[in-house]
């Protein structure tokens, strides 16, 4: 069966510091990867994407994530984090329906 | 440019009640999704529209849910018989011929109570 699965339930970062937020993905055949972020009582913001190529993913907002295909892992990150960050991020795996199939949520709690 | 829109933000009904929510895709996405998000949950997948056809409704977790897409463009989601278990957000998002990417309202909260 093809899931998503994120390992932390809340990540606590200080502001200025790096951050990480961890995915790991079962799928099969080459897995088409989204990160999304959610703030309270909005909809899913698209952050970015790995379908091919580079294992470096950039999108917006200064976030990126990286692609490790032996690990079966695509982990987001920031350089430097900012107290606006806070919020709840779903990473996610397309099907070959075109369906979504999301993790359960990662909440980031960024601390001045 | 407008991104999606849902209709209502909120809709508090009554258990046994018959519910309508609507999505309005951005302009010229031929593919609709519905998601729906319980608390403390990732979205889950419910059915993908391609145009006015319901493409995989696998999602659809019993003959009381329905969804129609008439003219390719806005699409409602019908839920007959509510229950309590049928409380959560409800999601709807949109994406070009060709891309990957899915664009996400900002969900219709449904309570029944």
């Amino acid at each position: 069966a093809q899931s998503v699965a994120q390992p932390e339930d809340q990540v606590n970062v200080a502001e200025g510091n790096p951050l990480t937020v961890k995915c790991t993905y079962s799928v099969s055949g080459n897995p088409y990867l989204f990160w999304y972020v959610q703030y309270p009582n909005r909809g899913l913001q698209f952050l970015l994407k790995y379908i091919t190529g580079d294992n470096l993913v950039k999108g917006s907002y200064g976030f990126e994530a990286e692609f490790n295909k032996s690990q079966t892992s695509f982990h987001l990150k920031k350089p430097s984090a900012l107290v606006s960050d806070s919020a709840l991020y779903f990473c996610a795996v397309r099907v070959f329906t075109g369906k979504l199939i999301f993790g359960q949520g990662t909440t980031l709690q960024v601390k001045p | 440019g407008a991104g999606v829109s849902q209709t209502p933000s909120n809709k508090v009904t009554e258990k046994g009640k018959y519910v309508e929510l609507r999505c309005d895709p951005i302009s010229g996405h031929t593919a609709l999704y519905w998601y729906r998000q319980s608390l403390g949950q990732g979205p889950e997948f419910l059915i993908y529209f391609q145009g006015t056809g319901a493409a995989d409704d696998s999602g659809l977790p019993n003959d009381r849910f329905f969804a129609v897409r008439p003219e390719g463009s806005v699409s409602t989601l019908k839920i007959q018989r509510t229950e309590r278990g049928d409380s959560a957000m409800y999601l709807c998002a949109s994406s070009q011929q060709g891309s990957d990417t899915q664009y996400f309202g900002p969900g219709t909260r449904l309570t029944v109570l």
